[in-house]
């Protein structure tokens, strides 16, 4: 079965902290993997998506890595502010159908 | 632009009733996706459309029935609604095949009594 693991389930930093988000996953074929972002009672925004051929991408104060041989992406979010606080999920596409496995997200709170 | 919209936002019913929710985008995306979200379980597709009148089942289907007669159009119906059913249902569409990144919907809160 293919599974998406996201640690920490939930992170507590000072404003102005560098971060770094985990997810692991155990299909080594993935197509892609996306990372979202989702604030309590909306829906998902997409941030960055990582196709299996490249290694990282960058979007203002966040980059996300890929490293498909262990099966593991990070989120990095550079100089952390209030309004980054919401959950961040990661999921990797199965087949070619581009349907998406989840983890189940890392709850990130920053503090003023 | 409004990209991808879903309705209702929410909706209170009663078991055993039929339900559909409704799902529409003005990107004409080939993808669609039906996920639902639910605590301990996060999301989970139920079900995925290629293109108009091609569509299959996902991880958790039992229970709920999907038609894309139009491209832009993409509801899910909850043929007789249990109690297992409320949650949050998101709709989702992606350009391509599995290269695509994936838009999804602001989400349809259900809520079986």
């Amino acid at each position: 079965k293919q599974e998406v693991t996201q640690i920490p389930a939930a992170l507590s930093v000072p404003e102005g902290e560098n971060l770094v988000l985990n997810c692991s996953f155990t299909d080594s074929a993935i197509y892609n993997l996306q990372w979202f972002r989702q604030d309590p009672g909306k829906g998902l925004t997409s941030l960055l998506l990582i196709q299996s051929s490249q290694r990282e991408q960058t979007s203002g104060r966040l980059n996300a890595s890929l490293d498909k041989s262990s099966g593991r992406s990070t989120l990095y979010i550079a100089a952390s502010q209030p309004g980054d606080s919401a959950t961040y999920l990661c999921a990797h596409g199965s087949g070619n159908t581009g349907k998406l496995i989840f983890g189940q997200g890392t709850t990130l709170q920053v503090k003023p | 632009d409004a990209g991808i919209t879903q309705s209702p936002r929410y909706k209170i019913t009663e078991t055993g009733r039929q339900v559909t929710l409704m799902c529409h985008q003005t990107w004409s995306h080939s993808y669609m996706f039906w996920y639902r979200q639910d605590l301990g379980h996060g999301l989970r597709l139920i079900y995925y459309s290629a293109a108009a009148d091609i569509t299959d089942k996902g991880e958790v289907s039992d229970g709920y029935v999907v038609s894309r007669s139009k491209t832009e159009n993409f509801p899910l119906t909850l043929e007789s609604a249990t109690r297992s059913q409320t949650s949050v249902y998101f709709c989702a569409s992606s350009p391509g095949q599995g290269f695509s990144e994936q838009f999804f919907g602001p989400g349809t809160r259900l809520t079986v009594l």
